[in-house]
């Protein structure tokens, strides 16, 4: 079965600083990795995907997540974080072996960026 | 392109009670997932489809049903609402699996 472990429930950075947020993934096969940005009383908008390729995948906002087979983790960041990035972010892993798009999310880690 | 919708945006049920949560995309999305999501748990699978006619059990399909007989919706149906079921519920769509979803609004239901 696959899971996903967000270790952290909130991170708090302050603006201008490098932010990460941590996602580790337990997966039988080569996973494919999402990471997934909420606003409040919103849908989740997607951010950034790996597949296959590159470790380091850049995405929308000017984030960057960084795939490490090794560690099984796939870290979002940022190099400078901004207040508007404040929300609540998902980390998700989808088996390809398996069928149809079922897809398995974190719980999520609150990001607050402060002045 | 709207995306995808989501009707009601909010409800409330009585225990026992039966509804109808409707998703609408129109993108020609293949993939369509029902999600809920609740404090600390995250987003889980409820049903999926990969195409019109074709439906799936996802994590926890247990007092939910699900149809697909058009690519555009992809309707939820709760037949016995129980408390246990307050959340908040999304529908997804995506075009291929490999693809990131796109999410409705969600739809905020209280049984009580």
């Amino acid at each position: 079965a696959q899971s996903v472990a967000q270790p952290e429930d909130q991170v708090n950075v302050a603006e201008g600083n490098p932010l990460t947020v941590k996602c580790t993934y337990s997966v039988s096969g080569n996973p494919y990795l999402f990471w997934y940005v909420q606003y409040p009383n919103r849908g989740l908008q997607f951010l950034l995907k790996y597949i296959t390729g590159d470790n380091l995948v850049k995405g929308s906002y000017g984030f960057e997540a960084e795939f490490n087979k090794s560690q099984t983790s796939f870290h979002l960041k940022k190099p400078s974080a901004l207040v508007s990035d404040s929300a609540l972010y998902f980390c998700a892993v989808r088996d390809p072996t398996g069928g149809g798009n079922k897809l398995t999310f974190g719980t999520g880690t609150q990001l607050k960026v402060e002045l | 392109n709207a995306g995808v919708t989501q009707t009601p945006k909010f409800q409330v049920l009585k225990t026992g009670q039966s509804m109808t949560l409707q998703c609408a995309q129109d993108m020609n999305h293949e993939y369509m997932s029902w999600y809920r999501q609740d404090p600390g748990m995250g987003l889980r699978l409820i049903h999926y489809s990969v195409g019109a006619g074709i439906t799936d059990q996802g994590e926890v399909p247990n007092g939910y049903n699900v149809s697909r007989s058009t690519t555009e919706d992809f309707p939820l149906r709760l037949l016995s609402a129980a408390p246990s079921q307050t959340s908040v519920y999304f529908c997804a769509s995506s075009l291929t699996s490999g693809r990131g979803q796109f999410f409705g609004p969600g739809t905020r239901l209280t049984v009580l």
